[in-house]
């Protein structure tokens, strides 16, 4: 199975900062990752798919950008609603394999 | 607009049969989409466990593919997980998903997700 390694596990920022994430595959899988965003007590929500494709709804705050094996997601100015775990999932290959996700949190 | 439910019992004893079902709203299970599952230990991070088309072709995660039964029922426009041989290690929250062809087609996966369903694993 492809290995998602996603950095950092959490950080701390505050509204209107920049934030980057970062998701490492294992082995290159073209352009076949998503992110997603979770809340507590909620589902997982698409942002990003096929890399740096922005979901239908979602804000353009919200970028992704990658290819091969490196991939970043970056929330362009944070805001309270943002504060979150993000995920990243590849779909190139099955099994599908998340990344272990990466708590935003306020600073 | 595809939406999902789940339901089933949320305490399962050890070694017992873990069953969900997902019913679909919006659009008829013999749809173009695949459907998923997906599940998340307390505190922890997100697991896919597999997934199934109409025509009953299904694509399960090797780590659970030994106890893991996905299945359709097209009278009743739901999709059922059974996990057997159940542990501790079992508990979690259960999310169904699906993936649109068109969402495939365009590179992405599991674009929309029920609201999820807590299982307890415990005599």
């Amino acid at each position: 199975a492809i290995q998602m390694t996603q950095s950092p596990s959490s950080l701390s920022a505050s509204v209107g900062d920049r934030v980057t994430i970062t998701c490492r595959a294992s082995q290159g899988i073209r352009n076949d990752l998503g992110w997603y965003q979770q809340k507590p007590g909620k589902a997982p929500k698409l942002l990003i798919y096929a890399a740096s494709s922005l979901q239908s709804g979602v804000p353009s705050k919200f970028s992704g950008s990658g290819s091969g094996t490196d991939f970043t997601l970056t929330i362009s100015s944070l805001q309270p609603e943002d504060f979150a775990t993000y995920y990243c999932l590849q779909d190139f290959s099955y099994p599908l394999t998340f990344g272990g996700g990466t708590k935003v949190e306020i600073k | 607009q595809v939406q999902l439910q789940e339901s089933g019992p949320g305490l399962v004893k050890p070694s017992e049969t873990l069953s969900l079902t997902c019913a679909v709203s919006g659009d008829s299970i013999s749809g173009s989409y695949w459907w998923s599952w997906v599940r998340q230990p307390p505190g922890q991070g997100l697991e896919w466990i597999g997934e199934i088309f109409h025509s009953g072709s299904t694509n399960y995660n090797p780590s659970l593919k030994s106890r893991v039964t996905i299945s359709v029922d097209k009278s009743k426009n739901l999709f059922s997980l059974k996990l057997n041989s159940v542990a501790a290690a079992d508990t979690a929250v259960y999310f169904c998903a699906s993936t649109s062809v068109e969402m495939t087609a365009r590179g992405g996966a599991l674009d929309i997700w029920g609201q999820g369903t807590m299982v307890t694993v415990s005599s």
